[in-house]
């Protein structure tokens, strides 16, 4: 079956550090990849998507690429602020007809000031 | 984005009693939602999906009469865990997808439920 794993956290970073959040998955085919943000208190918000190979999806500065050969869509961001503390999961789909989703556990990120 | 909130956010009950969380829409009308289970340190796993109009898709290995899902309107999706037990106790996270051919989901605040 499909599967996504991500790094464990908490990942603990002081603010304008470099982030990496490592994601690899495990598909029969040629899935959809995504990163899902949820800040404390609200639900999970897409932050960005790629939907083939050596696609690169970013928004608010974060920047994954999906790689095929290595089966990978890491999350990067070249300098972190407090405000992207939160839980980050890496997530797929097979079916953007039917559009469910296969996560990653999350890994949980804070900066510090 | 859309807005989707879930009530209650945390709900406390006896083994043997049935918990109702609803999911809803804000702004927009859904014609598909979704329901997760969290346990702690683990991935959101996929329960069922239903579309409007149409009894809900149960994933392998959750029981339909255990976790009743109503689709009660295109804003309003209704979760029942009917004689709750401990091994129940978990995080239920709800989304809602709007029209055909778009991927992106919104997701509810989620639901965290112990039964004792």
């Amino acid at each position: 079956g499909n599967s996504v794993t991500q790094m464990e956290g908490p990942v603990t970073l002081s603010e304008e550090a470099f982030l990496t959040i490592n994601c690899t998955y495990t598909a029969t085919g040629y899935p959809s990849l995504f990163w899902y943000v949820q800040y404390p208190g609200e639900g999970l918000q897409l932050l960005l998507k790629a939907t083939k190979a050596d696609d690169k999806g970013s928004n608010k500065g974060f920047e994954a690429t999906y790689r095929k050969e290595t089966t990978s869509f890491h999350l990067e961001k070249g300098s972190v602020q407090v405000s992207d503390s939160a839980v980050y999961f890496c997530a797929l789909t097979m079916d953007t007809g039917r559009r469910a989703l296969t996560f990653g556990s999350g890994t949980r990120l804070q900066v510090q000031p | 984005g859309a807005v989707v909130s879930q009530h209650p956010s945390r709900v406390i009950c006896k083994s043997g009693t049935s918990v109702k969380i609803e999911c809803r829409s804000l702004d927009f009308q859904a014609t598909t939602m979704f329901w997760y289970r969290q346990f702690p340190k683990q991935s959101l796993m996929l329960m069922a999906t239903s579309n409007e109009g149409s009894k809900a898709t149960y994933e392998q290995g959750v029981e339909k009469d255990k976790f009743l899902i109503n689709h009660a309107s295109l804003t309003l999706s209704t979760l029942t865990v009917t004689s709750a037990h401990p091994e129940d106790s978990s995080f239920y996270i709800c989304s809602l997808a709007p029209g055909e051919g778009q991927e992106t989901q919104y997701f509810g605040p989620g639901t965290r439920l112990l039964v004792l």
